[in-house]
């Protein structure tokens, strides 16, 4: 059973266009953290949302955290050719203790 | 950098070998984590230890696991009689005691990649 459960799982657009990424649970977190990977590194954190309906903004990128604590979304506005890579969503029930991932979107954005 | 760190970076063995890799965690940071993370998989816990202690294991971590964190700072992760289904990605993330503002980050290094044939 996924705890987490991240659409879509692929993403391929193109330069300039749109996207919101998703990240579900029927479970109540602590906080939540995204992170960016690419291809043979490990995760690179983005940000941290705590706080239910909590807006966080990165450049492009905006981050919602739910106001029941149970789901985030990810939206990046004009994407660009180097935003392409995974993006995963990770869950603490409890603070400073393990993360629970979701499987990850897969964005390409294409020139 | 005083990011995390991993070694090595890369490692092919063949199965029912041994092998151990090294995380060394951002210095000031407490607690460390092991995740492993396979194609197409989001990263999943293995063990995790504040300091020297190991808090909590997953049902992940068979009996051919071990992972140390003798003196804090540095831990080991070792794999015996390693399988073909061992083969993955081993993450390693460290994570301060205190929280940044109300949230606690951890933060990874950049894995290590093992390949059983």
């Amino acid at each position: 059973t996924q705890l987490l459960e991240q659409s879509p799982q692929f993403l391929s657009i193109q330069e300039g266009e749109n996207l919101t990424v998703y990240c579900n649970s029927s479970s109540v977190f602590s906080s939540l953290q995204w992170y960016r990977q690419e291809p043979g590194e490990g995760p690179v954190l983005l940000v941290t949302v705590v706080t239910g309906g909590e807006v966080k903004k990165l450049k492009r990128l905006t981050f919602q955290f739910g106001d029941a604590r149970k789901d985030s979304s990810l939206h990046i506005t004009a994407a660009q050719p180097g935003d392409t890579g995974l993006y995963l969503c990770a869950g603490e029930f409890r603070g400073n203790t393990p993360l629970v991932f979701g499987k990850g979107t897969r964005l390409s954005v294409i020139a | 950098d005083t990011g995390v760190s991993q070694d090595p970076r890369h490692k092919i063995t063949k199965r029912g070998q041994n092998v151990t890799f090294r995380c060394d965690p951002i210095s000031e940071h407490n607690r460390l984590y092991w995740y492993r993370q396979t194609l197409g998989q989001g990263p999943e816990f293995l063990t995790y230890f504040q300091n020297e202690a190991q808090l909590e294991k997953s049902r992940l971590l068979s009996d051919r696991f071990s992972a140390e964190r003798p003196k804090g700072s540095f831990s080991t992760l070792e794999i015996q009689r390693t399988e073909q289904g061992d083969s993955a990605m081993y993450l390693c993330a460290s994570s301060p005691l205190e929280p940044k503002g109300s949230a606690y980050e951890q933060y990874f290094g950049p894995g290590t990649r093992l390949t059983v044939t």
